[in-house]
């Protein structure tokens, strides 16, 4: 399994609602990462995860609540998110072996707050 | 302030050309430089890796990397309109202790049959 999978890969969601994104990787990568992309932007970086622990956060708002159960599960919870959230939602693992660095993207959840 | 900087764009080039994409990046200790291709409502794809100076070649595609500039380039030979999209450069940044990817804000590159 070479794969980063995201569920789901569309979502409509109103101000008022609680939902989840959901990632998944079954290549032993120890390395987690959350990226917001806007349209015609490139991927921002929102959180990363280590060794099932947060390590960086680039300082995003509380309404996003990123958790990572185990070394394979990454979850972002949203929660009284804004319309300016609309975005596609990308998650990412990597891995290190001495200089070499791999880096695997999944398709993204494409995110509408209405 | 760790920024990775791209020529916005747009690019058009003929097919069969050469197009050269450039990036510069802030952090003089970085050691891993990507090229990413990323097609309108997709993920972005992995095209290239390079670590040392130099350059390093896959099929039609050469990346160039000068540290001492704080550089890297991508060149795709004989450029074919499915080579259309927008491509980002990435550079591995530490943070804390962590590794994380920043990208620079891309190159729409057409290529005209």
């Amino acid at each position: 399994d070479t794969e980063v999978t995201q569920t789901p890969k569309h979502l409509v969601m109103g101000m008022t609602n609680k939902k989840s994104l959901k990632c998944e990787q079954h290549m032993g990568h120890r390395a987690m990462y959350w990226y917001k992309q806007k349209a015609k932007k490139p991927p921002e970086l929102m959180f990363v995860y280590s060794y099932e622990k947060l390590s960086i956060n680039e300082s995003v708002p509380s309404r996003f609540s990123p958790e990572c159960p185990n070394s394979s599960l990454l979850n972002l919870h949203l929660h009284a998110l804004q319309p300016e959230d609309s975005a596609l939602y990308l998650c990412a693992s990597s891995f290190r072996t001495g200089t070499n660095y791999g880096y695997t993207f999944g398709s993204g959840t494409r995110l509408t707050v209405v | 302030q760790k920024e990775v900087e791209q020529n916005s764009g747009p690019l058009s080039v003929p097919e069969g050309a050469i197009a050269s994409l450039n990036c510069t990046y802030s952090d003089r200790v970085s050691q891993s430089f990507f090229w990413y291709r990323q097609y309108s409502g997709k993920s972005p794809e992995l095209i290239m890796s390079i670590y040392s100076n130099g350059d390093k070649e896959d099929g039609r595609f050469t990346a160039q990397l000068n540290k001492a500039s704080q550089y890297v380039s991508l060149l795709i030979r004989d450029s074919q309109p499915s080579d259309s999209a927008t491509y980002l450069c990435a550079v591995l940044f530490t943070q804390g202790g962590s590794e994380k990817l920043v990208f620079g804000k891309g190159t729409k590159l057409t290529v005209n049959p």
